[in-house]
């Protein structure tokens, strides 16, 4: 069966705009997680979804970041007016339900570069 | 808060020597204990896992013990070859969020 995808893979923004990140978690998988993984930071979360509600958006780092999920599946993390910080690799991740038991599965990335 | 202490990297390795990194944690309660691996150009990929106190995870070669007392889960692999070049991540999770330390990279040489 297919995995976590991502899209677009790749994207190079003007520092300023707008972006839209997108995740198709595995079929059937009720929790998605957002991570964002950049250079001298690791890996950090940014926020979670159980169906199409958010009980921990802990992570996100401002207001600038927001991100919603429709139909219990396809999710968009969506950054306004980026700043060049915001550079990193955005990944995706689902697990059948959320919590300790549950193997989370990660999408290939999107590499965001703002310049 | 919860959180991951791993060796900072680069290591480099000759084809066939034996590796270790080490990975401490802190956290209450009773975390669940990961080893993820990223190769070059792909994705995570859970590599090892352990869910208590004293289990072993092992995978591909590679293992490690929850050792609560030590609040460790070090990463070891007897003989390693080329192909285990990648960046390993230890990572816990109590409730939802995997918590991962900064990563590991490991570069093998033949």
């Amino acid at each position: 069966g297919a995995g976590v995808s991502q899209s677009p893979s790749n994207k190079v923004t003007e520092k300023g705009k707008d972006v839209e990140l997108r995740c198709d978690p595995i079929s059937g998988h009720t929790a998605l997680y957002w991570y964002r993984q950049s250079l001298g930071q690791g890996l950090e979360f940014l926020i979670y979804f159980q169906g199409n509600s958010a009980p921990d958006k802990s992570g996100l780092p401002s207001d600038r970041f927001s991100a919603e999920r429709t139909g219990g599946s396809v999710s968009t993390l969506t950054i306004q007016r980026t700043q060049q910080e915001d550079s990193a690799v955005y990944l995706c991740a689902s697990s059948w339900l959320p919590g300790q038991g549950y193997e989370q599965y990660f999408g290939p990335g999107t590499r965001l570069t703002v310049t | 808060g919860d959180s991951v202490t791993q060796m900072e990297g680069p290591v480099t390795l000759s084809e066939e020597a034996f590796l270790t990194i080490n990975c401490t944690y802190t956290a209450t309660g009773y975390p669940s204990l990961f080893w993820y691996v990223q190769y070059p150009g792909e994705g995570l990929q859970l590599l090892l896992k352990a869910t208590k106190a004293d289990d072993k995870g092992s995978n591909k070669g590679f293992e490690a013990t929850y050792r609560k007392e030590t609040t460790s889960f070090h990463l070891e692999k007897g003989s390693v070859q080329v192909s285990d070049s990648a960046v390993y991540f230890c990572a816990l999770i109590r409730n939802t969020p995997l918590v991962f330390g900064k990563g590991t990279r490991l570069s093998v040489i033949a």
